[in-house]
């Protein structure tokens, strides 16, 4: 069965530090893999997909399929990072997003 | 424009109770979803609509939970006979099309339901 692990409940760094959220996935085929985000009192927002292989708010994401992972990274945190976190699958089959179970990201002053 | 809109923002209802919930969708969104958020979980899938047809009706947690998509535009999310396991926060998005790969689903700020 399709499944998306998000190890880490909190993760707390200082500004200015490299942040890595962790994702790993299962599923045999071709994934398509997402990050969204959640700002405090914001809506569910998507924020990058490995299908575009963009950078967005100077986050980054690499599928390595060898590892089944999919670990989002900054190489600066800013205070306006905090949020939580989800990584999520789908496939060319699908007609949903299989969401982890979420990280919450805490940048420290 | 404007975004998904879901409604009420908070349900508070006793055990054993039905209770609606709706999402409006960005118009002219043909595709549908809902979805559950319970404390320390991940966002469950509920189920989805292309149009007023759902072709995946495989997240939906037992027969008490049943949804339905008019004129391909509102949805309206039903759970009969509440139970406190059924307490979370629901949360409805909307597509241009189906596929998940290509297009963004849009969330709307979900309906919190507590079941007492």
């Amino acid at each position: 069965a399709q499944r998306v692990t998000q190890p880490e409940k909190l993760l707390s760094v200082f500004k200015g530090a490299p942040v890595e959220l962790k994702c790993n996935y299962s599923y045999s085929g071709s994934p398509e893999l997402f990050w969204y985000v959640q700002y405090s009192r914001q809506r569910l927002q998507l924020l990058l997909r490995h299908i575009s292989r963009e950078s967005i708010k100077g986050f980054t994401a690499d599928l390595n399929k060898g590892e089944t992972s999919f670990h989002l990274k900054k190489p600066f945190a800013q205070e306006e990072d905090s949020a939580m976190y989800y990584c999520a699958l789908s496939y060319s089959s699908a007609s949903k997003i299989i969401f982890g179970s979420g990280t919450r990201l805490s940048i420290r002053p | 424009g404007a975004g998904v809109s879901q409604s009420p923002s908070n349900k508070v209802t006793e055990k054993g109770k039905d209770v609606e919930l709706r999402c409006d969708p960005i118009s002219g969104h043909t595709a549908l979803y809902w979805y559950r958020q319970s404390l320390g979980q991940g966002l469950e899938f509920l189920i989805y609509f292309q149009g007023n047809s759902a072709p995946d009706k495989s997240g939906l947690p037992s027969d008490r939970f049943s949804a339905e998509r008019t004129g391909g535009s509102v949805s309206t999310l039903t759970i009969q006979r509440t139970q406190q396991e059924d307490s979370a926060v629901y949360l409805c998005a909307s597509s241009p099309r189906w596929s998940t790969t290509y297009y963004e689903q849009y969330f709307g700020p979900g309906t919190r339901l507590t079941v007492t």
